[in-house]
């Protein structure tokens, strides 16, 4: 069964200032999809940003960045510029490629982010 | 275009009471899965259902769980006889097609209390 680890339950960081949070997972497929959720106060799940694992290059989405490193199993999640609105709780989750069987997602416990201001 | 509608946002039920929580995907998507969220955990995944058909359920206890995603009208999540341990967020999402999970949208969740 696969497995999704994020090893920081908090995390706080300076407003502007940039963090990193960490997630690492087990699977023995080869192709499958990685996630980041945010999950502010009001309980909303918004993705944040995807990878699909055949893809080597590190996907991006303005402030968001992922460091993708398939053969170490490991997915964080890099934010720049920190804004009081990224406020959250951040979960990382993956899913196997389509073929049958469970297509949930399987989520990490979640790393509360705080920021300073 | 709305988005996923999820009711009610909370649900109060006396151990024993059944609860039903309802999730109205968005307009085209035909795919539905339900999630639980304990306190201070991540969404664990229960069942995932097509108009009509339950494809996939390991996820869902064996015992009192029930879920339905008929032709008309909303999926439905069915707890009976409702325990303290029920007590949770409960999450809906949807996408328009089985190989098209990456773009699913989720709902507010709905946060059962058993008292």
């Amino acid at each position: 069964a696969q497995t999704v680890t994020q090893s920081q339950p908090e995390m706080s960081v300076q407003e502007a200032e940039t963090v990193t949070l960490s997630c690492t997972y087990d699977t023995s497929e080869s192709d499958y999809y990685l996630f980041w959720y945010k999950q502010p106060p009001s309980r909303q799940m918004i993705l944040v940003i995807r990878q699909e694992a055949y893809k080597q290059q590190n996907a991006t989405e303005n402030r968001f960045s992922v460091n993708f490193q398939k053969a170490a199993k490991s997915f964080s999640l890099k934010i720049s510029d920190s804004q009081l609105g990224d406020a959250a709780m951040y979960f990382c989750a993956y899913r196997k490629v389509a073929g049958g069987g469970a297509d949930g997602l399987t989520f990490g416990k979640g790393t509360h982010l705080i920021i300073q201001p | 275009n709305a988005g996923v509608m999820q009711n009610p946002r909370h649900l109060v039920r006396r151990r024993g009471q059944e609860a039903r929580l309802r999730c109205s995907p968005m307009k085209g998507h035909s795919h539905v899965y339900w999630y639980r969220q304990l306190p201070e955990e991540g969404l664990k995944f229960m069942v995932y259902l097509q108009k009509e058909n339950i494809i996939d359920e390991s996820g869902m206890p064996k015992e009192r769980f029930s879920a339905e995603f008929p032709k008309e009208g909303p999926s439905i999540l069915r707890i009976q006889q409702v325990v303290r341990g029920d007590s949770a967020a409960y999450f809906c999402a949807s996408s328009p097609q089985k190989a098209k999970m990456t773009e699913a949208f989720f709902g507010q969740g709905t946060r059962l209390t058993v008292v």
